[in-house]
Order: structure tokens, then sequence, then C-alpha cells
């Protein structure tokens, strides 16, 4: 079966940096998607990935590993903005995403 | 630009009524999906089309229909609507379909059946 592991909760404080993790078994790999969701709000794109390595967008960056299924989002500068929930979503063989449940970040002062 | 709405914003709904949820957008994409969201889970793909007079099932079609005249809209549709159904649902597009392309949501329809 198809499976996004994520870490259900987080919390981490303003001005630090926190990494969320994906691990992933698909049927086939098209790219991995992270989102960012707030509390009653759409889920909002922040980076994709298909090739190994590490894509940096400002404070946030996100790493994949194919050959260990794995991801991380890398989050840098803490804000109390930043307090959301991260979703992780891989693109199968029949480019349809498959999603994580969701990581709730939690940024405490 | 608007980019995608949906309606209602919220509804509560009687078992065995039968309601539209509405969905539009004006980015000229042609794919649209539907999906609903439920506490503890990944989102859940309803059925999607990747372009205009097409639609397909994903993950949970069961309960649901979808109909795709032109490629702005992709109503999705309760027959007959359940408890279990309660949830709250999210439609997306993307500028094509079967290929690597970002999804952009709309608000979402939250959804109580009783």
């Amino acid at each position: 079966g198809q499976n996004i592991d994520q870490p259900t909760e987080m919390t981490a404080t303003e001005g630090a940096i926190v990494q969320i993790n994906c691990t992933y078994q698909t049927s086939g790999f098209n790219g991995l998607f992270w989102y960012q969701q707030h509390a009653g709000e759409a889920p909002t794109f922040l980076s994709y990935n298909v090739l190994d390595g590490l894509e940096e967008k400002g404070r946030f960056s996100s790493f994949l590993s194919r050959s260990k299924g794995y991801s991380y989002l890398l989050l840098k500068e803490l804000q109390m903005k930043d307090s959301a929930s991260y979703l992780c979503a891989v693109q199968d063989s029949n480019y349809q995403l498959i999603w994580g449940a969701g990581t709730k970040l939690i940024i405490k002062p | 630009t608007a980019g995608i709405t949906q309606a209602p914003t919220s509804q509560i709904l009687a078992a065995g009524r039968s309601m539209t949820l509405r969905c539009t957008q004006d980015m000229r994409h042609n794919a649209m999906y539907w999906y609903r969201q439920d506490l503890g889970l990944g989102l859940r793909l309803i059925h999607y089309s990747n372009t205009a007079g097409t639609t397909g099932k994903g993950e949970v079609p069961d309960g649901y229909s979808v109909s795709r005249a032109n490629t702005d809209d992709f109503p999705l549709t309760l027959a007959s609507a359940v408890p279990s159904q309660t949830s709250v649902y999210f439609c997306a597009s993307s500028a094509s379909g079967g290929h690597t392309d970002t999804q952009y949501f709309g608000p979402g329809t939250r959804l109580t059946v009783l």
C-alpha cells in the first residue's frame, strides 16, 4: 500500500530552527511537495523536490533522498506566524498526490 | 485574481438529503480535484478531472459524483448524505493533470451531516 509518515506534532521556540521529517512508500514517484496549512484555512504550496538534494527558499528549505524514501522541511528563524500544520505529499506513478496526515507545529515565545 | 472559490463556506445537512458543493476557478487551469480532510488523516482524493469533459475516481469516490461541463466549474454532489460524509471539503486546481504541477486550493467547505 501507499503510506506517508510524519510526526503528529512538534514544538519549537521562536527564533530557533526546526526540522519536520517525512518518510514515504508509494507506487512510483514523480515528486514530493510540502504545503503549509494554518488552522481553518486552505493548504498553500511551499516547496517541490524531484531530485535528491536540498532546495532552499528563504527561511524554508526542503531535502529529498529518493533511495531512502525520505524528505525533510527545515524552517529557520522561526516566527510565531509559522505556527501551522505542514503537509507532505508524494506524487505517485499516476500523478496523483498521496498526502501525509500533517505535522502540527507549535511555536512558543 | 480570485483563484479558486468554493460555496457554501459551511453547511449543516440532514442525513438522506442531497447537496452540491460548488467550485469555480479563474486561472484557466485544466485539472481540478476534490479532496476531503478529516482529523488525523491526510487529504483524500474523491474525484478529479484532467480536462473539461472528463472525470476520474480518486481514493474515496463512493457517495459522491462530479461533472466538468466547462473549464472553470467542478461541482461535487452528494446524492444522499450520510454522517460519515461530515468533513472539510477542498477543491483544488492545477495547470494540467497527469503532470507534475502545483495544486492550488480553495478555502474549503465545512459540511456537517446529522
